[in-house]
């Protein structure tokens, strides 16, 4: 059973609209991961936070914000979100070694 | 940008055992090899990890060359539930580990 748990599963909304993800793990792990996934099913990472410090940030357009209030959640939020923000957002942590990850949350933008 | 190519697929049947390749030429001192699965739906499960020579557990096994820029994943037995796309990633820590991901090898399974 996954450790890293994501809502909502699936979110369809208009170009324009906000959306927010939610991201939280019950592995204690310190560092955690918004990645993104297109249709060619290519994973990129976009943030990385470590005990609620970003360390990592991607060039990703300025309307993607990561949020994060303890170093168990970490949400990501979509100003006026594009039809190229379509993809299936996984959310991940990690010890240091050993990256688990959340079943995802598939956004499409009608 | 990976870090890391690989086959963009391959096919075998049930029962084969199944090498999947992996070059990763600038891997560096301070980082490991990893193996991920991902199946549709699913996020990307950890299979298996090195840093040299050659690594086993109860679902493959990992040999890595002696200048670590080539790794391969063994799969024996393969059953229809190993179809999946199959990631192979380096990384090491940075003052946090940035995971990267390439675009994988897709393992299609026949009966």
């Amino acid at each position: 059973e996954t450790a890293v748990f994501q809502t909502p599963n699936y979110h369809v909304t208009q170009v324009g609209n906000e959306v927010s993800f939610n991201c939280k793990q019950t592995l204690g792990h310190d560092t955690m991961y918004w990645y993104k996934q297109d249709s060619k099913k290519l994973l990129k990472i976009m943030f990385s936070y470590n005990n609620k410090q970003l360390i990592v940030n991607e060039t990703v357009p300025r309307r993607f914000s990561p949020q994060s209030s303890d170093k168990a959640h970490l949400n990501l939020r979509i100003k006026s979100v594009e039809p190229e923000d379509s993809a299936v957002y996984l959310c991940a942590s990690s010890s240091g070694t050993e990256v688990f990850f959340g079943k995802g949350t598939r956004l499409t933008v009608v | 940008l990976a870090k890391t190519t690989q086959p963009p697929s391959m096919e075998a049947y049930e029962g084969q055992e199944v090498n999947v390749s992996c070059s990763h030429t600038n891997i560096a001192t301070s980082e490991y090899i990893y193996w991920y699965r991902q199946v549709p739906h699913q996020g990307p499960q950890f299979i298996i990890q090195g840093y040299k020579d050659y690594v086993v557990n109860e679902v493959a096994s990992l040999f890595i060359s002696a200048d670590r820029k080539l790794s391969t994943l063994s799969l024996p037995w393969v059953s229809l539930r190993d179809a999946a796309v199959y990631y192979c990633i380096v990384t090491g820590w940075t003052g946090g580990y940035k995971v990267v991901f390439g675009s994988g090898t897709r393992l299609l399974v026949s009966p």
